[in-house]
């Protein structure tokens, strides 16, 4: 089945950079675009960009255009997204997520705080 | 920048229909936005219920169904259960291979 993966909760000082993983298995993980999705403290959902694990190609959604890598390592199914140049508002739960053949989000990962205080 | 709206909150009654909808501030939603929509209760990720408009995910009761109506997509709860309330997203590809989600509604079942 297919499953991600995701790293441990986090907690940096502002100014500093995060770089969250998100393990995939249960499928063949070149053949679908990974996204990231983050939701801050009571907040809704905020699309952050894509990265298709085949190419690498990326696209950034342009809140975060300039402060956001998204890379994976293909030997191991695994997508990161980092985040630099943290600020107390990127205080947010991070969300890796599958885009299925219906161009939805069909798999999610389990979520990972990432806490910004100084 | 493209924003994506959505009510704020909607009640329906235990056994109602409800419909949310899913529109743009500017034009109108069409399939090609390939509109999807995500239920959510608090501390879950978020679980897909409907994608390509009108296509139900797997395992989701045929009492959510999804259509375009006038300028929006819509999402339509038949029958609505007490766990159905939760927060309710839906997001939409907007083009150049970015998506944006709406603000999110919630439902409340009373």
């Amino acid at each position: 089945q297919v499953q991600l993966v995701q790293s441990g909760a986090e907690v940096m000082k502002p100014g500093a950079s995060v770089k969250v993983s998100c393990k995939s298995s249960g499928y063949t993980f070149t053949g679908n675009y990974m996204h990231w999705v983050r939701q801050a403290p009571g907040q809704g959902l905020e699309w952050m960009g894509r990265i298709h694990p085949d190419s690498g190609t990326t696209n950034y959604a342009q809140n975060f255009q300039g402060r956001i890598t998204m890379t994976r390592d293909t030997s191991i199914s695994t997508a990161y997204m980092e985040l630099s140049r943290l600020r107390s508002d990127d205080t947010a739960v991070y969300y890796c997520a599958r885009i299925g053949s219906g161009w939805a989000f069909d798999y999610w990962g389990q979520g990972t705080l990432v806490t910004v205080s100084s | 920048q493209t924003v994506v709206t959505q009510e704020p909150s909607f009640s329906v009654s235990p056994g109602g229909t409800v419909t949310l909808t899913c529109g743009l501030s500017s034009g109108s939603v069409s399939t090609s936005f390939y509109p999807s929509w995500y239920q959510q209760t608090p501390g879950q990720a978020p679980r897909t219920l409907m994608y390509s408009t009108n296509a139900r995910s797997s395992g989701v009761p045929d009492r959510f169904s999804g259509s375009i109506l006038g300028n929006k997509a819509a999402l339509t709860i038949t029958g609505a259960q007490a766990d159905d309330e939760s927060d309710y997203y839906c997001v939409l590809y907007v083009g150049s291979g970015n998506w944006v989600f709406g603000g999110g509604t919630k439902l409340t079942v009373l």
